[in-house]
């Protein structure tokens, strides 16, 4: 079975540019999820989506980042404007429900010149 | 904030020995889970515990859970070079079901 997708593994643009990541997340999965990972910060949630709900967007560091889930198996996550500390491996994972074990993608390394 | 702690911040230790890592957290919790994360990599889940269970195997990984000390420790025994890893703690609790990893532990094996 393929695991959670994630495109693309590498996105360098400059500053102020409109940066999209996508997520495709383990077919029959209920809850996704959006993570930030710095040296700095370590592991943050973003968001977290239910049933293609977002449930939980309390980590979303500002109004430039939006996510989306449109449907059960895809979503995306949206920076605009960009900004270099926006700069981070962004991850995305899914799950039978918010309590079972994830299922992380192998992230999108992000670098905001 | 229900974040667990693990500890030590790196760990380098040589092939055949036992490594142990520990996770501590501040509230009660429902599931403590650990995550491996190879470099440049996802987190992959190793093991999930609930908060009425002390102990659980899963392969040459042992992890106990000590409420009364609001800590966990993961023990990989018979390490290997492949085991060489980021180890997360994943704790949830609080009234909220949604997990919140630590910081992890960084293990290297020396083969």
């Amino acid at each position: 079975d393929a695991g959670v997708i994630q495109s693309p593994r590498h996105e360098v643009t400059e500053m102020g540019q409109e940066v999209t990541l996508r997520c495709k997340p383990i077919s029959g999965h209920n809850s996704l999820f959006w993570y930030r990972q710095t040296m700095m910060r370590g592991l943050e949630l973003l968001i977290y989506f239910n049933n293609n709900v977002p449930i939980d967007d309390s980590g979303m560091p500002e109004d430039r980042f939006s996510a989306k889930m449109p449907n059960a198996s895809f979503s995306t996550l949206k920076i605009q404007p960009s900004e270099p500390r926006d700069s981070a491996v962004y991850f995305c994972a899914s799950s039978w429900d918010r309590v079972q074990p994830q299922h992380f993608g192998d992230g999108t390394r992000l670098s905001i010149l | 904030s229900q974040q667990g702690e693990e500890d030590p911040q790196a760990l380098s230790i040589q092939e055949g020995e036992n490594a142990t890592m520990n996770c501590s957290y501040k509230t009660s919790i429902n599931n403590l889970q650990w995550y491996r994360q190879n470099s440049g990599r996802g987190l992959v889940h190793l093991i999930l515990i609930r908060s009425n269970e002390r102990e659980k195997h899963s392969g040459r990984l042992r992890v106990t859970l000590d409420t009364s000390k609001k800590s966990s420790s993961l023990l990989i025994t018979a390490s290997r070079a492949a085991d060489t890893a980021s180890y997360f703690c994943a704790t949830d609790g609080g009234g909220s079901y949604i997990p919140t990893f630590g910081r992890g532990t960084s293990l290297i094996v020396h083969p």
